[in-house]
């Protein structure tokens, strides 16, 4: 009964490709969120839903696309995948604030 | 523009004695601070909270203390234990904005 899930834990994939991750919550949480802890383990967060509304885009490139079918799950696609793009993305939800969020166990995605 | 800054990377303690992990911040809206604990291959856990309106927090045997005006909080683990080891993240957030700023870690290793 994990809180939240992401799939897969791990992506290899070529330059070019698009791929997807997915995310899913069971804590009734009203917000969900895409963190990326690049290279450097800087850990900052790309986008935030409210109830399925995205509020929050950090300047992050339009090849990113979340996308919310329901409150419980937020799912990212990512096109034409970069080298750069080599991080770990962790999925996250919370209550309406921002506080105490809970995050799944990241996604390892490596761009070859 | 590091907005969360941890300036020691890693800290080493030996079990039983008090661990101290340090943050600053430079963004005066923060009201609401977080520490965050991460095991390798795992998300980052929730760990201890405070609010901008407290300056100590205290929960077993973790402390965080806030000090507004120097824009400056601490983690204090007391005592220490070996499954404490792990990366410490320092997070901050505005009372209006959904998404947390963190900082870029601290490694602390317990030693026996």
């Amino acid at each position: 009964d994990t809180a939240v899930s992401q799939t897969p834990k791990y992506l290899v994939t070529q330059m070019g490709n698009d791929k997807s991750i997915k995310c899913e919550q069971n804590l009734g949480h009203d917000t969900m969120y895409w963190y990326k802890q690049d290279s450097k383990k800087f850990l900052k967060i790309m986008f935030s839903y409210n109830n399925k509304e995205l509020i929050i885009n950090e300047t992050v490139p339009n090849r990113f696309s979340p996308k919310s079918p329901d409150k419980a799950h937020l799912n990212l696609h990512i096109n034409s995948l970069e080298l750069g793009d080599s991080a770990v993305y962790f999925c996250a939800s919370s209550q309406i604030s921002p506080t105490e969020a809970f995050f799944g166990q990241g996604t390892r995605l490596t761009v070859v | 523009d590091q907005q969360v800054k941890q300036n020691s990377p890693s800290l080493s303690v030996q079990e039983g004695r008090i661990s101290i992990l340090n943050c600053d911040y430079t963004n005066s809206m923060f009201d609401y601070f977080l520490w965050y604990k991460k095991y390798p291959a795992e998300g980052p856990t929730f760990l201890i909270s405070i609010s901008s309106i407290k300056d100590k927090n205290e929960d077993g045997r973790f402390t965080v203390f806030l000090n507004k005006s120097a824009k400056h909080l601490s983690l204090h683990i007391v005592p220490s234990q070996p499954g404490d080891s792990a990366v410490y993240f320092c997070a901050a957030a505005t009372g209006t904005a959904s998404k947390l700023t963190f900082g870029t870690g601290t490694r602390l290793q317990v030693t026996l």
